[in-house]
């Protein structure tokens, strides 16, 4: 299967550790996604990778949260100090960067529980 | 900035209904715009989307048409399966960002009886 994975798929934390998520890309998309998704809510944006170059972060991360793509392949999203705050399902989508095909494909998402 | 906004669920049908799923939107320039389904326990598939005004997009009987006029973009149905329930989200991107970064309405549930 040559589509995003993600791992883990759930973790459960306790307030105050740190955690780290994977997200393997489909190989030959050079755009990479994060994005936070809570209960009954949409997804909602939070960085972004065009290979290894982190393009764009939103307001919404926080200085406990840091991402890095370091040979424009997987993505790593590291938590700092998790709150309970920070439960949600993290998503990883890749795309490519062509202006007529950039279709993003989602992962199956990490679900965090921080208790 | 940017926001999409959609109809309120759940949305509950019986089989073979029409259904109609409103969505909104609120961009500069000229956005692109998709519509998004979440089975159970599955991650997002894309399910239809359009990239300029008046387009149509369509996928497995389901439509969508871009209505910049209106800002518009819903999705609608002839005839709904039970394989339908889900989770349908609207969403855009583009228009003063070329990031390609997606913005999502909250999403609607759809429950199909039969």
């Amino acid at each position: 299967d040559t589509g995003v994975s993600q791992n883990p798929r759930h973790k459960i934390t306790k307030r105050g550790q740190n955690v780290t998520f994977r997200c393997d890309p489909i190989s030959e998309h050079n755009r990479l996604y994060w994005y936070r998704q809570t209960l009954g809510q949409g997804p909602e944006f939070l960085t972004y990778f065009q290979n290894e170059a982190q393009l764009e972060k939103s307001r919404l991360l926080s200085d406990r949260f840091s991402a890095e793509r370091p040979k424009g392949s997987f993505s790593t999203l590291e938590i700092q100090r998790t709150e309970q705050g920070d439960s949600a399902m993290y998503l990883c989508a890749s795309s490519l960067a062509l202006p007529r095909d950039n279709e993003q494909f989602f992962g199956p998402g990490t679900r965090l529980t921080v208790l | 900035g940017n926001s999409v906004t959609q109809m309120e669920g759940p949305v509950t049908l019986s089989e073979e209904a029409f259904l109609t799923i409103n969505c909104t939107y609120t961009a500069t320039g000229y956005p692109s715009l998709f519509w998004y389904v979440q089975y159970p326990g599955e991650g997002l598939q894309l399910l239809l989307k359009a990239t300029k005004a008046d387009d149509k997009g369509s996928n497995k009987g389901f439509e969508a048409t871009y209505r910049k006029e209106t800002t518009s973009f819903h999705l609608e149905k002839g005839s709904v399966q039970v394989s339908d329930s889900a989770v349908y989200f609207c969403a855009l991107s583009g228009g003063s960002s070329n990031t390609g970064k997606l913005i999502f309405g909250q999403g609607t549930t759809l429950q199909v009886k039969p």
